[in-house]
């Protein structure tokens, strides 16, 4: 167990539909990441949040948006869903941020959420 | 850009056995940091090992090494003495920035 949860474990919903992923990172934690798993591929990565701000963007398409609150949980909105975005979703979280390579933080995993959209 | 390649989609080795995963990676920065993670059926990401970019010196851990030729940019994953429990995805990942992450290549143990 790496101490980050996320909710919910699976998630089915329709296309055009818009659903929120969460995601508690470890205690401590200021950094939360999120990554986009599509089948059999490797992790892209979404956006990155530290301590409420955004700190770096990947390929995160405009149909999604995402946030970390004060209590440092975070969540990823994903709206007018295609079947394409069926997924399993990654949130990872680590103490601090990156920095250009020059400082490292481990990410810690959370298992993941399921979404199928039909 | 940075890029990651995992040229191996899938791979099979005997129990007890040593097998090499490749990895290469492009960049232009000099100070970056590389993994490999490992991902069993489970989907639980797990770290295998890490290797800072200013290291010259291969991590290790315990049955997992690494060959990092920084300058060919190429960072290879041996698991000696091969265990069923070693079956899974393994995937390659640079962190700079953000972290980006190679295809994998699926491991498949065999007894």
């Amino acid at each position: 167990d790496s101490g980050v949860t996320q909710t919910p474990k699976h998630l089915i919903t329709a296309t055009g539909q818009r659903v929120t992923l969460r995601c508690s990172p470890r205690s401590g934690d200021l950094s939360v990441y999120w990554y986009q798993q599509s089948l059999d591929q490797g992790l892209q990565f979404l956006i990155q949040y530290y301590n409420g701000e955004e700190r770096a963007k990947g390929n995160i398409l405009e149909r999604f948006s995402a946030q970390q609150f004060p209590d440092l949980h975070s969540e990823l909105n994903l709206s007018s869903l295609e079947l394409g975005d069926s997924a399993l979703y990654f949130c990872a979280s680590s103490v601090g941020p990156t920095s250009g390579g020059t400082s490292y933080n481990e990410q810690f995993f959370g298992p993941g959420t399921r979404l199928t959209v039909l | 850009a940075q890029t990651v390649t995992q040229s191996q989609p899938e791979m099979s080795v005997q129990e007890a056995e040593t097998v090499t995963l490749s990895c290469t990676y492009d960049t232009s920065e000099n100070n970056y940091y590389l993994f490999w993670y490992k991902q069993p059926p489970s989907r639980q990401m797990i770290l295998v090992i890490r290797q800072e970019a200013y290291k010259q010196q291969n991590a290790t851990e315990n049955r997992f090494s690494v060959n990092f030729q920084k300058a060919a940019k190429s960072f290879s994953l041996k698991i000696s003495d091969s265990q069923l429990g070693d079956t899974a995805m393994y995937f390659c990942a640079f962190m700079n920035n953000d972290m980006r992450f190679g295809a994998g290549t699926r491991l498949t143990v065999k007894p």
